[in-house]
């Protein structure tokens, strides 16, 4: 069955690093992928979507790969800030039968000031 | 984008209650969804709420469970119905072009089950 994997432990950073966030899968092929940001409380929010014959997409500080030889895509948050702090999910779309977004779990991004 | 309002933001309600979720958007959305994220999860899609015909459900989920209605455009609402503890939850309203387009959420109804 599809699946979808992203770092289940905290990432831990300093303000003004790059934080890199890691989302993997298997027995699917995506048309696409999704990232968001999911506040405390809060719904996702959607951030970047990156098609499959795309390698790399930014917005502002924010940048997303998309490789789909190894089914991975890693985001990338420049000059990180503590209101970047929040947990960030990948979604799959646009592939296979089931015509439906797929979530990974997310992956809980903690930046110190 | 659209604005989206959930209501009630969180509930405590007994088993074998039912409680309504409703999720109303400032303007009129072509294809409305309702997420299940249970805690240490991901989102899950429960169904599509159609305009003026019968929600389309996902594998698992059963209208008897989780009656949905779509009156218009701009509102819908996901019953839970005959509740246990296992339907402890967050329920998300979303809204978007297409089933696999980027969605807008609403901000969740926090479900728990005594």
């Amino acid at each position: 069955s599809q699946k979808i994997e992203q770092n289940s432990e905290a990432l831990n950073i300093q303000e003004g690093k790059t934080a890199t966030l890691t989302c993997n899968y298997t027995n699917y092929s995506p048309a696409y992928l999704q990232w968001y940001r999911q506040d405390p409380g809060r719904g996702p929010v959607f951030l970047l979507l990156i098609r499959e014959n795309e390698k790399e997409k930014r917005k502002e500080r924010l940048k997303v790969t998309f490789d789909t030889t190894l089914k991975q895509s890693l985001f990338h948050i420049t000059a990180s800030q503590p209101a970047d702090s929040a947990t960030y999910l990948c979604a799959l779309g646009g592939g296979g039968a089931t015509n439906k977004l797929i979530f990974g779990t997310g992956t809980l991004l903690a930046v110190q000031p | 984008s659209a604005v989206i309002s959930q209501k009630p933001s969180r509930d405590i309600c007994q088993r074998g209650t039912s409680l309504t979720i409703q999720c109303q958007v400032d303007s009129q959305v072509t294809m409305m969804f309702w997420y299940r994220q249970q805690p240490g999860q991901s989102l899950t899609l429960i169904a599509t709420a159609n305009q003026g015909s019968e929600a389309t459900y996902e594998s698992g989920f059963v209208i008897d469970k989780f009656p949905i209605s779509r009156p218009n455009l701009t509102f819908s609402t996901l019953t839970v119905s005959n509740m246990s503890p296992e339907d402890s939850s967050i329920y998300l309203c979303s809204v978007g072009a297409a089933r696999n387009q980027p969605q807008h959420f609403g901000d969740g109804t926090r479900l728990s089950i005594l």
